[in-house]
């Protein structure tokens, strides 16, 4: 158990809304990261973070946004959601940072555009 | 290109069968290397990393062949609960990258 918590783990929601998603853990680890998942494509970055307040972007960051204003927590922001950001999204997190040779999921969210 | 590519199956083999996969990666400076399994609807587990002189754990196997950017997972006798996809994954730099996943179904 990594001690990584999504929320919220469904949502549906109508385009043109925007949609936060939130990725908690508890271990005070530095490195965190969102993920998307889509049939075809594997795991892809959308945005990671190495620090409180330092993020930066991944190969799909376009129409995401993050903020990460303490350790524990890992917020993405779907601004104004499409049905193409319908998508399972997993936080992962690094245990020694960009040197650890691991990476550890939440449990995913899943999120349906409409 | 993709970073990394496997062949996505299915596989559908019989209990107690052994099977393999394979991953290829297109970047010759990839320094870590892993397996990692993940079930219908859940996040993907971490299942083994991968060394250059092989490992196994039970009846897991895996390979790497850095000069061909190759790796391998072999599963021996099969279980049902083996059942799940399995991704290969590689770390280049600072950055992970995922396979697609091969589909493992195991049939009683």
């Amino acid at each position: 158990d990594a001690g990584i918590t999504q929320s919220p783990r469904h949502k549906v929601t109508e385009t043109g809304t925007p949609v936060t998603l939130r990725c908690h853990q508890t271990e005070n680890h530095r490195y965190m990261y969102w993920y998307r998942q889509d049939p075809g494509h594997g795991l892809r970055l959308i945005h990671y973070s190495y620090g409180v307040k330092d993020t930066d972007k991944g190969e799909v960051s376009d129409g995401y946004s993050v903020s990460r204003s303490k350790t524990e927590d890992f917020l993405l922001t779907l601004e104004s959601a499409t049905s193409s950001q319908t998508s399972v999204y997993f936080c992962a997190i690094t245990p020694a940072g960009l040197s650890g040779n691991t990476i550890y999921f939440g449990e995913g969210s899943w999120l349906t555009v409409v | 290109r993709k970073e990394v590519e496997q062949d996505p199956g299915p596989f559908n083999v019989p209990e107690g069968a052994t099977v393999a996969f394979n991953c290829t990666y297109s970047n010759s400076a990839s320094q870590s290397f892993f397996w990692y399994r993940q079930d219908c609807r859940k996040e993907p587990k971490l299942l083994m990393s991968v060394y250059s002189s092989g490992n196994e754990d039970g009846r897991f196997t895996a390979q790497l062949n850095r000069a061909s950017q190759y790796i391998s997972l072999l599963i021996r006798d099969s279980k049902l609960s083996d059942s799940a996809t399995y991704l290969c994954v590689v770390k280049a730099g600072n950055q992970f990258y995922f396979g697609t996943g091969t589909s493992l179904t195991v049939i009683p």
